[in-house]
């Protein structure tokens, strides 16, 4: 089978770091995103890694090593808005994407 | 750039009726649009996959004379709920891919709330 790995909820502290991890096991490996969800809304695309290594865009940063099957999101100088879910999505060798069930992240002040 | 817009945004009907969700790419040519449902709490679930002027390829369990896609244009899909019931109430949401290869970026519609009374 093919299954996507992700915490199902994390709290961390306004200002802090949090890192969210994921962990995959699919059929061949294509690429995989970090995408944004708050609730009631559409996810929004965040990241994109297909080599690994770490990409970093602003706050937020991804990290993917492929012989692990890991990749982490990391989100730093958290503000409140960045309260939402946070999923990892992987493309296998079909170019189907797999999705995680994502990670709800909460911040507190 | 890569804005997908998706309407409408919130429907609430009657059992029994027949409801039309539209899915444009505003500013590119989207090769390949899906559709997705999303119950509360729960993840992203794929409903279809569709190509510029073919079928949708529809995921295992998914009627497809339940829900009719058409992909008419390069930047146009329609997602039809037909004789929707109450079980069918869910967030849709669709998505679209620009260029010819599938490891490019989904952008994402607002999403459809719909609620079936």
């Amino acid at each position: 089978g093919q299954n996507i790995d992700q915490p199902t909820e994390m709290t961390a502290t306004e200002g802090a770091i949090v890192q969210i991890n994921c962990t995959y096991q699919t059929s061949g490996f294509n690429g995989l995103f970090w995408y944004q969800q708050h609730a009631g809304e559409a996810p929004t695309f965040l990241s994109y890694n297909v080599l690994d290594g770490l990409e970093e865009k602003g706050r937020f940063s991804s990290f993917l090593s492929r012989s692990k099957g890991y990749s982490y999101l990391l989100l730093k100088e958290l503000q409140m808005k960045d309260s939402a879910s946070y999923l990892c999505a992987v493309i296998n060798s079909n170019y189907q994407l797999i999705w995680g069930a994502g990670t709800k992240l909460i911040i507190k002040p | 750039g890569a804005v997908v817009s998706q309407h409408p945004s919130r429907v609430i009907c009657k059992s029994g009726t027949s409801v039309k969700i539209e899915c444009r790419s505003l500013d590119f040519q989207a090769t390949t649009m899906f559709w997705y449902r999303q119950f509360p709490k729960q993840s992203l679930m794929l409903m279809a996959t569709s190509n510029e002027g073919s079928k949708a390829t529809y995921e295992q369990g998914v009627e497809k004379d339940k829900f009719l896609i058409n992909h008419a244009s390069l930047t146009l899909s329609t997602l039809t709920v037909t004789s929707a019931h109450p079980e069918d109430s869910s967030f849709y949401i669709c998505s679209a891919t620009t260029g010819d290869h599938l490891n490019q970026p989904q952008h994402f519609g607002d999403g459809t709330r719909l609620s079936i009374l």
